[in-house]
């Protein structure tokens, strides 16, 4: 069974530019969830999707936005690229929320760096 | 609000050695779920385990065991006789879905170098 898909693996953008990443869910799965692995800062959580409704944001400023899809692959989108958006954007997939309120565990892709000149 | 301390920010051993990952946590919950993932070189996190409040069954799976004490809000993690594809970064983290939503917190990572 194929994993978490990511695109691109490496992104190269300068200040201002905007980044679009995307994410491939594990079949069968209908959360997707962004994460931020920024050097020094840690993994931070960016933003959660479910059946394409935004179900639960992290502390980003609205220039980070994302939607998912019908076939719930995700895109998330960083516009006015600043230096400090340099990163690895990590994506993980799910089971949803269909089965009530729990945590199902939640399996990671390989992630994009994005690096910002 | 939720966090998760990893105090040791790096650890080195010798191939073979036993070796503990700390992972202490706060929440306000009673219903809250811990994880541990491991980040090799390549970027991705490889999930280890779950567990969730209500069981503080310890648990072994081949080398790795895990040892979970809500009296002290600790989710500790040992590997036996590591080997040097040991060598990464261990990531403890918490959620709180009734409260926080589905999000994952993190700790800040130990980096683990098994040298052979």
């Amino acid at each position: 069974e194929a994993g978490v898909t990511q695109s691109p693996t490496h992104l190269i953008k300068t200040r201002g530019q905007q980044a679009t990443l995307r994410c491939s869910p594990i079949s069968g799965h209908t959360s997707v969830y962004w994460y931020q692995q920024a050097l020094g800062l840690g993994l931070q959580f960016l933003l959660w999707y479910d059946e394409g409704e935004e179900r639960n944001r992290g502390n980003f400023p609205p220039r980070f936005s994302g939607r998912q899809f019908p076939n719930y692959s995700s895109e998330l989108n960083v516009n006015a690229l600043e230096l400090e958006d340099s990163a690895l954007y990590l994506c993980a997939s799910s089971t949803g929320l269909a089965g009530g309120p729990f945590q199902e565990t939640q399996y990671f892709g390989p992630g994009t760096r994005l690096l910002v000149l | 609000a939720q966090k998760v301390t990893q105090a040791q920010t790096e650890i080195s051993v010798v191939e073979k050695e036993d070796v503990t990952l700390d992972c202490v946590y706060e929440t306000r919950d009673t219903t809250y779920y811990l994880f541990w993932y491991k980040q090799p070189p390549s970027g991705e996190l490889v999930f280890l385990i779950r567990r969730n409040s209500f069981d503080e069954q310890n648990e072994i799976s081949g080398r790795y065991s895990w040892n979970f004490q809500k009296s002290t809000s600790s989710f500790n993690f040992t590997i036996t006789a590591s080997q040097v594809v040991d060598s990464a970064v261990y990531f403890c983290a918490l959620s709180e879905p009734y409260n926080a939503g589905n999000m994952l917190t993190f700790g800040g990572g130990t980096r683990l170098m098994v040298k052979p």
